[in-house]
């Protein structure tokens, strides 16, 4: 079974609309962390937002915010104001602690293109 | 502040031959990973160690060895390579309860 799922492998969204970018995900182990990150057309990885699996509130930073559903286990990105440099592919990402070993997992992405 | 520091950038190997990409970190993480970036298929773990001296499998280990003398370097080898290792290789340094952080990548092509 996929442990993170990104069901959305493209999307295109009209600059300055807000876009909800989905990721499910799948773990037993009770204290976990799951990632969003972005990586544009030069390749790096770029960090984006946290939320721990006991934190009570929705993570935000800036125009990004997670829609943490822990009973659906779905961790959604949210990126109000959309902007022509939100252009890139989209990671969901979880830790997870599992038997002593750390694992970070990745979903297979969502390529988000704003179109002017 | 360099971060994590992958080399090389680009490299393109024959089949068969070995070699090693390395990854430096500065900031006395110790979890450490590597994954690679195919297309449509995310990236996956190769191997990741929580601390010098114990490294552990990821999701596709084979072909790939490493080892952690250091908190700082974590070296992946490539001991044979073949064509289906023809991937974007990432490096990540974690403290190991948020982000990772990244490195640059290795485009790597094999002959």
């Amino acid at each position: 079974a996929q442990k993170i799922t990104q069901t959305q492998p493209g999307m295109f969204v009209q600059e300055k609309e807000a876009v909800t970018l989905d990721c499910t995900y799948d773990t037993s182990d009770p204290s976990y962390g799951l990632f969003w990150y972005k990586q544009p057309s030069s390749g790096e990885m770029i960090f984006l937002i946290y939320q721990g699996s006991y934190d009570q509130q929705n993570a935000t930073e800036g125009r990004y915010s997670l829609n943490f559903q822990k009973a659906r286990k779905s961790a959604n990105l949210v990126i109000s104001a959309s902007q022509l440099g939100d252009s890139a592919m989209y990671f969901c990402a979880m830790r997870e602690n599992l038997f002593g070993n750390e694992k970070l997992t990745f979903g297979t992405g969502t390529r988000l293109t704003i179109i002017p | 502040n360099a971060g994590v520091t992958q080399t090389p950038k680009f490299q393109v190997l024959k089949t068969g031959q070995s070699m090693t990409l390395q990854c430096a970190q500065d900031m006395n993480h110790e979890y450490m990973s590597w994954y690679r970036q195919d297309p449509g298929m995310g990236l996956r773990l190769i191997h990741y160690s929580v601390g010098a001296g114990i490294t552990d499998q990821g999701e596709v280990p084979n072909g790939y060895n490493v080892s952690r003398s250091t908190t700082e370097d974590f070296p992946l080898r490539l001991l044979s390579a073949a064509p289906s290792q023809t991937s974007v290789y990432f490096c990540a340094s974690s403290p190991g309860t948020f982000e990772a952080f990244f490195g640059q990548g290795t485009r790597l092509t094999v002959v």
